[in-house]
């Protein structure tokens, strides 16, 4: 039983095209999030919402757009993807907004060529 | 901004021995929090330390939190190989749960 799972585990696509990542998460947690890890392993957040509502957007191109269709969900749609847009992209949820362990899912390996 | 900052780096010891992580914080916080990222996985979360405690210990591991000097300090006693991974500090700054990660430590147990 996978707590926060994310789909797919593996992601190669080339410029230009529009892609998205799936996440879920059957802890009953209020708030949710995405996380970008880059290729020296650090880690950034981007969005977080808190039962559907978006809570916190980094300075995140307006080509990265999350959506969450409930509390349990959280996708994230990338348009017009670039090169620079490779990372591991983790999805991570908590039971509330703050001051509690967050757990995290398997991530996403995109690789744009 | 990156708000944490880890040492070392990367530490390689030796099945037995004790390994020492260190991170240090900028802004003030509400808690840390120390995670372990196995290659090619997703964070796991060891242990929290709120802002008013100094130490918490969980089964071989010792977290330890000096606020006046912004800093935190993991220690893993008796290492295992299975515990080579890198390891994440994350403050809480009570930004609605953002967390703030430090740039990590490879740790490498040799049996």
């Amino acid at each position: 039983d996978t707590a926060v799972s994310q789909t797919p585990k593996y992601l190669v696509t080339q410029m230009g095209n529009d892609k998205s990542i799936k996440c879920e998460q059957n802890l009953g947690h209020d708030t949710m999030y995405w996380y970008k890890q880059d290729s020296k392993k650090f880690l950034k957040i981007m969005f977080s919402y808190n039962n559907k509502e978006l809570i916190i957007n980094e300075t995140v191109p307006n080509r990265f757009s999350p959506k969450s269709p409930d509390k349990a969900h959280l996708n994230l749609h990338i348009n017009s993807l670039e090169l620079g847009d490779s990372a591991v992209y983790f999805c991570a949820s908590s039971l509330t907004g703050g001051d509690t362990e967050a757990f995290f899912g398997q991530g996403t390996r995109l690789t744009v060529v | 901004s990156q708000q944490g900052e880890e040492d070392p780096q990367a530490l390689s010891i030796q099945e037995g021995e004790n390994a020492t992580m260190n991170c240090s914080y900028k802004t003030s916080i509400n808690n840390l929090q120390w995670y372990r990222q196995n290659s090619g996985r997703g964070l796991v979360h060891l242990i929290l330390i709120r802002s008013n405690e100094r130490e918490k210990h969980s089964g071989r591991l010792r977290v330890t939190l000096d606020t006046s000097k912004k800093s935190s300090s993991l220690l893993i006693t008796a290492s295992r190989a299975a515990d080579t991974a890198s390891y994440f500090c994350a403050t809480d700054g009570n930004q609605g749960g953002k967390l703030i990660f430090g740039q990590g430590t490879e740790l490498s147990v040799k049996p």
